[in-house]
């Protein structure tokens, strides 16, 4: 069975410059999370879905930043414009309809953003 | 003060040791805790969740809950290099059960 899959893998930009992230998440599940991981504040949420609808967006850390769920089978996150601090390591996540860890979180491998 | 604290170590331990992983957590209200590891450049997966105090087991992993003292810990037995990994604990605020809060993160290396 497929896992949540992400593209592309990597990423290497100039500052200014939009960045377009893609997410599959697993079929079946309602549930979409966005995450950002650095070594600086670790794995945030940014912002999460729940049957293609926005529920929560209080982690996305600015304007410059907007997510969307066109279908249940993808969702898109857009930087723009891009600058430095956004160099990142972006992954997506899904999950069925559960209370806390009864339903995991399943991850994709992420996307290795460089904004130069 | 953050939410959920968990030294970044590294730690290094011989094959075979016994590792423990811990975390503290400042909200007595949190409710479910859980136990991510993640491979070097790969995304977090799920080992273990807990939601009351106590003591969960599962194969040579131990997921130990202290509401208490607003603490947890992860213990694994007979570590194997395969274990090498980064692993994360997350927690859940009361009605925000899908919002998961991680800790920083405690990367270990189980040398042969």
């Amino acid at each position: 069975d497929a896992g949540v899959i992400q593209s592309p893998r990597h990423e290497v930009t100039e500052m200014g410059q939009e960045v377009t992230l893609r997410c599959k998440p697993i079929s079946g599940h309602d549930y979409l999370f966005w995450y950002r991981q650095t070594m600086m504040r670790g794995l945030e949420l940014l912002i999460y879905f729940n049957n293609n609808v926005p529920i929560d967006d209080s982690g996305m850390p600015e304007d410059r930043f907007s997510a969307k769920m066109p279908n249940a089978s993808f969702s898109t996150l857009k930087i723009q414009p891009s600058e430095p601090r956004d160099s990142a390591v972006y992954f997506c996540a899904s999950s069925l309809t559960g209370q806390g860890g009864n339903q995991p979180q399943h991850f994709g491998d992420g996307t290795r953003l460089s904004i130069l | 003060q953050k939410e959920v604290e968990q030294d970044p170590g590294p730690l290094s331990v011989p094959e075979g040791a016994i590792v423990s992983l811990n975390c503290t957590y400042s909200n007595s209200a949190f409710q479910y805790f859980m136990w991510y590891r993640q491979y070097s450049r790969k995304g977090p997966e799920l080992l273990m969740y807990t939601y009351s105090s106590g003591n969960k087991e599962d194969g040579r992993f131990t997921a130990q809950v202290d509401k208490s003292s607003k603490y947890i810990s992860l213990f694994i037995r007979d570590s194997q290099p395969s274990d090498s990994a980064t692993y994360l604990c997350a927690i859940t605020r009361p009605g925000g059960y899908n919002k998961l809060i991680f800790g920083a993160g405690t990367r270990l290396a189980v040398h042969p």
